[in-house]
């Protein structure tokens, strides 16, 4: 099975927004409602910043927003911040109890 | 506060078994609102999402890698255990264990552990 498609890097200065994408098929991204994106630190365990496409946990600021369309998912970062600075990664569900995470965004806050 | 905490051998030899454990506490593995996920991290690249587990012992594994994995749950430590056979250099990663919301329309990792580095070398 083949890993979500995101792109490598993205960038941004503060203040400004930037959206990351993540790319699957109608068998995963585009068939289900369960994306998912979490945030990295270097060193650090992954942090859940999304779920269920567009929902955001207790805690994570409203900067951060989710949405999809067709089979490509987007995780926005509005109001850029330095502490945004990270590697962002999507997952969704696969059907058939398989889940797929994408192969990561390196986010640089310029 | 949940914390879930892995450990297990840091190194491995190539074609035998890795195993880890995961210890939750501040809740319980027999919740019957979760699963328990394994996922990795080789150095240097992307998430891979290994197998969850679910109190009962029904287990989900990644196509990729299902024929090498095995999982299994302790209610009685609050554990849960991964074990990944014949492992090559290609195995070497850093291991995290997860909460796995997979009840109902809920699928992701709301809990990690900080994740432990296995190496696999002779």
């Amino acid at each position: 099975q083949s890993a979500l498609t995101q792109p490598p890097s993205a960038s941004g200065s503060p203040g400004q927004s930037v959206t990351i994408s993540c790319t699957g098929t109608s068998s995963d991204v585009g068939g289900y409602n369960y994306v998912s994106w979490y945030q990295q630190h270097p060193g650090k365990a992954p942090k859940l910043m999304i779920y269920e496409v567009s929902r955001r946990p207790s805690g994570v600021p409203d900067r951060f927003s989710g949405s999809k369309s067709g089979n490509t998912a987007y995780l926005t970062v509005s109001r850029l911040q330095a502490e945004d600075e990270a590697d962002y990664y999507c997952n969704s569900y696969a059907g058939s109890n398989n889940l797929m995470f994408g192969g990561g965004t390196k986010l640089t806050v310029l | 506060q949940l914390q879930l905490q892995e450990s297990g051998p840091g190194l491995v030899k190539p074609s035998e078994t890795l195993s880890l454990t995961c210890t939750v506490s501040g809740g319980s593995v027999s919740s019957r609102s979760y699963y328990w996920g394994w996922i990795r991290q080789p150095p240097g690249k992307g998430l891979e999402w290994i197998g969850s587990i679910y109190y009962s012992g029904t287990t989900h594994y990644n196509p990729s890698l299902k024929s090498r994995v095995t999982m299994s749950v302790d209610t009685s430590k609050n554990q849960f255990s991964l074990k990944l056979s014949s492992v090559t250099a290609a195995d070497t990663a850093v291991y995290y264990c997860a909460r796995h919301h997979s009840i109902g329309p809920d699928q992701y990792f709301d809990y990690w552990g900080q994740g432990t580095l296995v190496t696999v070398s002779s």
